[in-house]
């Protein structure tokens, strides 16, 4: 299995400012044909099945603010939120698509310092 | 605008099978991969397989002698059955739009399982 790990396991960062978290697989995920890293991350908050952010890394979905954003290739990635919100107090996951079994990161919990 | 609907039993003993379905509404059925996924406090997330509306699957090996994915075009639905449960089976499953090339962009709004 391509193992993903992320870091830090918990974050807790002062209102406006910047969020880091990383996630780095075993494995690429890099599909050199064209080009593009699959993998995604989410958001998920408390009795709420996850909402994914991010997906092929860098794209955001329709409707996430534009705080969020995406970066890395190939076994290094970092979502970043540019200036935390109340309501961005969730646990975070990066997965990958590339390959069966698709797996997830343990979660990042972000809170309000 | 898609949205996913899921269902089945939330208490079973252990050996039983654990069944669940999950019904796509307001959205095409085809050209998507559909996907079972479970969570548990302590080993997070974990993809349990995925059915192409083609009908072809794929498993996470490490439930994939106890897994079964199928669908139901003319009913939009997919159902997951997972035979033997044990207590480590116990967790929120959930359905997902999503698989292979996708992310899961699309997720039902879970069921907790509680083997017991």
């Amino acid at each position: 299995d391509n193992v993903m790990t992320q870091s830090p396991d918990s974050l807790a960062v002062s209102l406006g400012e910047r969020a880091t978290i990383n996630c780095k697989s075993r494995q690429s995920v890099l599909y050199s044909s064209n080009n593009k890293n699959y993998l995604a991350w989410y958001q998920q908050k408390p009795g709420q099945p996850p909402k994914v952010l991010i997906y092929w890394a860098s794209t955001r979905e329709s409707g996430v603010p534009d705080r969020f954003s995406g970066s890395g290739s190939g076994t290094d990635f970092t979502l970043t939120i540019s200036s935390l919100q109340p309501e961005d107090v969730a646990v975070y996951y990066c997965q990958q698509y590339y390959n069966t079994p698709y797996t997830f990161g343990q979660g990042t919990k972000l809170e309000i310092k | 605008q898609v949205q996913l609907q899921q269902w089945g039993a939330g208490l079973l003993k252990p050996s039983e099978t654990l069944s669940l379905t999950c019904a796509v509404y307001g959205g095409s059925f085809s050209g998507y991969y559909w996907s079972w996924i479970r969570q548990t406090p302590g080993k997070g997330l974990e993809w349990i397989g995925e059915i192409h509306h083609s009908g072809s699957t794929n498993y996470n090996p490490s439930l994939k002698s106890r897994v079964t994915i199928s669908l139901d075009t003319s009913k939009n639905q997919f159902s997951l059955k997972l035979t033997s449960v044990t207590a480590a089976d116990t967790a929120v499953y959930y359905c997902a739009r999503g698989g292979a090339i996708d992310a899961f962009e699309i997720w039902g709004q879970g069921t907790m399982v509680t083997v017991s």
